[in-house]
This record gives C-alpha cells, sequence and structure tokens, in this order.
C-alpha cells in the first residue's frame, strides 16, 4: 500500500510568482485536504476536494486553489505569492467521502519559502 | 480564536514514565478526537482516535481519554521511551461550519523522553 507522497520537497519561489504543488493520495482513498503548517503552529485548513470538486475551506484567499483529477490525486496552486505564505504545506488523504470522521493521513509535506 | 488548545509547549519525561499530554477545545461540534506525532521534516503521523461517544480508547502503549464535560482530552504514553521523542499534535474533526470534516489543530506539544 502506497502512502501519501508530495513534490517537490522544498521550493524558493519570489514574491509575487505562483507556485503549484502536487499530492499523490494513499490508495483507496478518494478525499483529499491540504494544510498550511507555519513555523511553531499547528497545520491550518486550507480546502478538501472529494470526487474532483471542493468541499470545504478554510480562511485562505481565493489566490489558494487547488484541483482533484480522476485518480484522486490532488494540485494546490497559490498566485501571488506573499511572503507570509512560507509554510510547510501538507496534503492529506482520507477515505471518509464528503462527510466521513474518518482519519487523515498526511504526506511529508512541501517546504515553500517565498523571498 | 483557537478552538483547540495545547497550553504546555514541551514536556519532559524520565524513560519508562508516564507522558501525558493534554488538549481543550471549545467548540461544542466537535465529535471525533485524533493525536497526531511529528518527527522533523516529516509530516504528521496518526496515532490514535477516539469518538465523542466513548471516554477512552487504548491502544498498546497509548491511551486517549475524553471528558466531554470539561471538553478536555489527553493522551497518555505508558511507558514512554525515547523514540517517543517528537511534537504531538491534537486535532477534533466535526463539521465547524466550513461544510467539511476538517481537522482543527492545536500548537502541539513537544515531548521529550529522557534516557
Amino acid at each position: 500500500e502506497t502512502g501519501v507522497t508530495q513534490s517537490p520537497t522544498h521550493l524558493i519561489k519570489t514574491r509575487g510568482q505562483q507556485v503549484t504543488l502536487r499530492c499523490s493520495s494513499q490508495s483507496g482513498h478518494n478525499t483529499v485536504s491540504w494544510y498550511q503548517q507555519a513555523l511553531g503552529q499547528g497545520p491550518q485548513f486550507i480546502f478538501q476536494y472529494y470526487r474532483e470538486e471542493e468541499n470545504g475551506r478554510g480562511n485562505f484567499p481565493p489566490r489558494f486553489s487547488g484541483l482533484q483529477f480522476p485518480n484522486y490525486s490532488s494540485e494546490l496552486n497559490v498566485n501571488a505569492l506573499e511572503l507570509d505564505d512560507s509554510a510547510l504545506y501538507l496534503c492529506a488523504s482520507s477515505s471518509g467521502g464528503a462527510s466521513g470522521i474518518y482519519e487523515q493521513y498526511f504526506g511529508p509535506g512541501t517546504r515553500l519559502t517565498v523571498t | 480564536d483557537q478552538q483547540v488548545k495545547q497550553n504546555s509547549p514541551s514536556l519532559s519525561v524520565q524513560e519508562g514514565r508516564i507522558s501525558i499530554l493534554n488538549c481543550d477545545y471549545t467548540n461544542s461540534m466537535f465529535d471525533y478526537f485524533l493525536w497526531y506525532k511529528k518527527y522533523p521534516a516529516e509530516g504528521p503521523t496518526f496515532l490514535i482516535s477516539i469518538s465523542s461517544i466513548k471516554d477512552k480508547n487504548e491502544d498498546g502503549r497509548f491511551t486517549v481519554f475524553l471528558n466531554k464535560s470539561a471538553k478536555h482530552l489527553s493522551l497518555h504514553i505508558v511507558p514512554s521511551q525515547p523514540g517517543d521523542s517528537a511534537v504531538y499534535f491534537c486535532a477534533a474533526s466535526g463539521n465547524s461550519g466550513a461544510g467539511s470534516y476538517q481537522l482543527t489543530f492545536g500548537k502541539g506539544t513537544k515531548l521529550s523522553v529522557i534516557p
């Protein structure tokens, strides 16, 4: 059974640029959630995707967007990068569907640095 | 406003003794609670969970206790081992208004088990 994978591992971008982060969900999981973890904080929910549609969103501006593909993999896109976007971005997959109360399994994360 | 609080940023315990990590929550809509362990440069790893209809769940050396009336949960690790040294995150799940069963995390407690 393959776990959650994310790419790239590390990324350095300049303020104002755009970035795309990728995630492959764990085998058998159909729901993907994205979280942002700033230094010294717990992960914060960005949004969740189920059946290729956004299913819930946290307190993040529209320049944070995402996609889920038929194979349940997912992308997180961030436009007009700001210095405060520097963080660890975590992808988590689960098998609960749109409203399941199921454990989420995390990937290793992508460390984004905005200069 | 923080809905999940871990008030102890760090905890040191002697090897072989009990580690007790605490977590408080404010949102009555939370109905499922999870503990994750995180090593540096890795994503959070699911440890143990508990439904709000239970007050205790045990898995090997790990036991989670839930006190719904006090909106408090705790993780007990017995006996503690040096490999348990990590940051522990408490997370709560439930429809907190965003339309999906997202995880809301505390800020984490860094556990150090001293040999």
